[in-house]
């Protein structure tokens, strides 16, 4: 079975800092890993995502995560956060019928 | 560019009815998914379609919940006699499976007092 810990609830940040979201998976087959954003009522928003390929992966918003096999991590990094990256994230993995396994979710807030 | 839509946006129902949650996946999509999430809890999967049958289901979905693709377009979870645990937002989701990637709705919140 397939799971994902995300370490930390709540990230406060100041406008221009770095973001730094993480993940851990847990997994008996080569993951699929994901990254989705949820604005305030609204709903999932693919970021980016980790399917084999490069183990650095660019998303949208100047987003990026890097797969390490070693540590089982995929964490999620924004050189300088902006205003409008304030928003709930949630890492995930997939099985070999696409579902998703979703983490706990991380509210990101940004200072100004 | 094409969505994944969700109807009703908010749902309140009294304990004991039975609700219809309807999505409109997008179009060339073949696997369809419904996820829930309880206030202050992670998305949690319930249940994925493929080929007009449950393809999986998690322990949540039991009995009292259903799902159908009653045509081409629309994919329907049921819930047969709601109850006040049942209180969440249902989210919705359609696979490209070229890209492996799922396309989520803007999700139903359903009220049960």
């Amino acid at each position: 079975a397939q799971s994902v810990t995300q370490l930390g609830s709540h990230v406060s940040v100041s406008e221009g800092a770095l973001v730094l979201l993480r993940c851990n998976y847990s997994s008996s087959v080569p993951p699929y890993l994901f990254w989705y954003v949820q604005y305030p009522n609204q709903g999932l928003q693919l970021l980016l995502k980790y399917t084999s390929a490069a183990t650095l992966v660019k998303g949208i918003n100047d987003f990026e995560a890097e797969f390490k096999k070693s540590e089982t991590s995929f964490h999620l990094t924004k050189p300088s956060a902006h205003m409008s990256d304030a928003a709930e994230y949630f890492c995930a993995v997939s099985s070999n019928d696409y579902k998703l396994s979703f983490g706990a979710g991380t509210t990101v807030t940004v200072r100004a | 560019e094409p969505e994944v839509t969700q109807t009703p946006s908010h749902q309140v129902t009294q304990m004991g009815q039975e609700v219809i949650l309807r999505c409109v996946p997008i179009s060339n999509h073949l696997y369809f998914y419904w996820y829930r999430q309880i206030l202050g809890q992670k998305v949690e999967f319930l249940v994925s379609f493929y080929n007009n049958e449950i393809s999986e289901k998690s322990e949540i979905f039991d009995d009292q919940f259903s799902v159908e693709r009653p045509d081409g377009s629309n994919f329907t979870l049921k819930i047969r006699s709601t109850k006040l645990e049942d209180s969440a937002m249902y989210f919705c989701a359609s696979l490209d499976w070229t890209l492996d990637e799922q396309y989520f709705g803007p999700g139903t919140r359903l009220t049960v007092t």
